[in-house]
C-alpha cells in the first residue's frame, strides 16, 4: 500500500507567519502534487513536481512556493500566511497517473488567524 | 481549456433508489476520467477509472464522448454510499483536473 503522510492534521498560524506543510511518500513515485480543497470549489492545483528539484505552477500558485529536495518529500510553503489561505491542503502522489490515478494524504487543515 | 463540471452540489436519495452523479468535461483530445470518493473523516480515494471499465461497490461510469459526460451511476443506493464524490480528468500530462464535487446523502 502506498503511504502518503502529511506531517500535521491541524495547524493554526498567525497572519504573516511562514508556514511549512510537509508531505512524504514511501513508494518511489515520481509525481507529487499539492491541492487545496474548499467547499464549493473542489480541489484546485497549487503546485506539482515530476522529479527532484523540479516544480511547476498549478492553477493557483500565488502566495505559495514548494520544495522538492528528495524524491520522497514535497513541501508546500506559505511565504506569508493570510486568512484567505485558510483551507484543507491535500498532497497526492502518482505514477502513470493516466492509468492509476493518485494516492492522497489525509490532509492538513490550516487555519490562519 | 480543460474543465470538469459537476452541476449538483448535493444529491439526496433514499436507500434503494437509483443514483446518478453528473459529470461533464471539456477537453479537446481523448481524456482519461476518474471518480474519487471521500467518506467522512477519511482521505480522498480512487473509486473507479474510465480506462479499466470496472464496477466498484456497485458503481459504474460510462464515457460518452458525444455528450462529453462521465456520469456515475448505481442502481440501488446504500446508506454507506453517503460521501463526497469528485470527478477528475487527466489529459496529456499527469495532472488531474477536478470538479467541484457532489455530496451524496442516502437516507434510510
Amino acid at each position: 500500500d502506498v503511504k502518503v503522510t502529511q506531517s500535521s492534521r491541524y495547524l493554526v498560524k498567525r497572519t504573516g507567519e511562514k508556514v511549512f506543510l510537509e508531505c512524504v511518500q514511501d513508494m518511489d513515485h515520481e509525481n507529487m502534487f499539492w491541492y487545496r480543497q474548499d467547499p464549493g470549489l473542489g480541489l484546485r492545483l497549487i503546485y506539482f513536481s515530476y522529479d527532484v528539484k523540479m516544480k511547476e505552477k498549478g492553477d493557483i500558485p500565488e502566495g505559495y512556493s514548494v520544495s522538492r529536495e528528495k524524491k520522497e518529500r514535497f513541501s508546500l510553503i506559505l511565504e506569508s500566511a493570510s486568512t484567505n489561505q485558510t483551507s484543507m491542503y491535500l498532497c497526492a502522489t502518482g505514477r502513470q497517473v493516466v492509468n492509476y490515478g493518485y494516492t492522497f494524504g489525509s490532509g492538513t487543515r490550516l487555519t490562519v488567524v | 481549456a480543460q474543465r470538469v463540471t459537476q452541476p449538483e452540489k448535493l444529491l439526496s436519495v433514499f436507500k434503494g433508489a437509483p443514483v446518478e452523479l453528473k459529470c461533464n468535461y471539456s477537453y479537446s483530445g481523448s481524456p482519461e476520467l476518474f471518480w474519487y470518493v471521500q467518506y467522512s473523516r477519511q482521505r480522498l480515494q480512487l473509486l473507479l477509472r474510465h480506462i479499466s471499465r470496472e464496477s466498484i461497490k456497485g458503481f459504474t461510469a460510462d464515457l460518452n464522448k458525444g455528450e462529453t459526460s462521465f456520469h456515475l451511476k448505481k442502481p440501488f443506493a446504500q446508506e454507506e454510499d453517503s460521501a463526497m464524490y469528485y470527478c477528475a480528468l487527466s489529459g496529456r500530462t499527469d495532472k488531474l483536473i477536478f470538479g467541484t464535487g457532489t455530496r451524496l446523502q442516502v437516507f434510510p
